[in-house]
């Protein structure tokens, strides 16, 4: 199935860094989301944005969706042990059969060694 | 307010035997997601239900795959003959009509066919 193009694949950080990385799409979404996912468990949502162009921060994470509405991004700085885990990003359709199901992305394995 | 809820936690289960998983979405939800996820990709949609009713099914959800929410609360997700092909992590979500549709996610439920 269609999934969305997410980068990078994986990254390793020292603490107190910062973070980015991203999801396109070929096709326009109506609503971006990103979820955190550890092992075993399942993904919790962290942002959710419904407007192009929107930035919106939750704590030490900011999210944007793009302009084009066929990509988003997500940064985390000052990163910590905790944070270490798999981001999804998501997108959401509105109206039509399509409407309501999220399609993922690959994921981002984050590492941060202290 | 209780999140989504799933049972069991892991199942394994021989190839060709029925398996049946329990999802309890969050009260007062009347959208209701199943999902699949095999390692290092993100969840795929397979079925969504709004109260009662199965809106949209996945190409993924072969005859072998049944799901119900009966009475619009909790609902199933039946393999028939399961294939080793099944063995994947199973995710439910839910999320409420009327605001901003947001998808929260139960645990999962790790199948594993042998």
């Amino acid at each position: 199935g269609q999934q969305l193009n997410q980068s990078p694949q994986s990254m390793f950080i020292q603490e107190g860094e910062d973070v980015s990385m991203n999801c396109t799409s070929s096709s326009i979404f109506n609503t971006w989301l990103w979820y955190k996912q550890d092992p075993g468990e399942g993904p919790v949502l962290l942002i959710a944005l419904y407007k192009a162009g929107e930035l919106t921060s939750n704590g030490r994470l900011t999210a944007q969706f793009g302009i084009t509405r066929k990509d988003s991004f997500l940064n985390i700085s000052a990163s910590i042990p905790s944070d270490v885990g798999i981001y999804f990003c998501a997108g959401q359709k509105a109206g039509g059969t399509s409407y309501g199901k999220l399609t993922f992305g690959q994921g981002t394995i984050l590492t941060v060694h202290p | 307010d209780t999140g989504v809820s799933q049972d069991p936690r892991h199942k394994i289960t021989k190839r060709g035997q029925n398996v049946t998983f329990r999802c309890d979405p969050i009260s007062e939800h009347n959208r209701l997601y199943w999902y699949r996820q095999t390692l290092g990709q993100g969840p795929e949609f397979l079925t969504y239900f709004q109260n009662e009713a199965q809106l949209e099914k996945s190409r993924l959800l072969s005859d072998r795959f049944s799901a119900e929410r009966p009475k619009g609360s909790f609902s199933t997700l039946e393999i028939q003959r399961t294939e080793q092909g099944d063995s994947a992590m199973y995710l439910c979500a839910s999320s409420k009509t009327g605001g901003r549709d947001e998808q929260y996610f139960g645990p999962g439920t790790r199948l594993t066919v042998t």
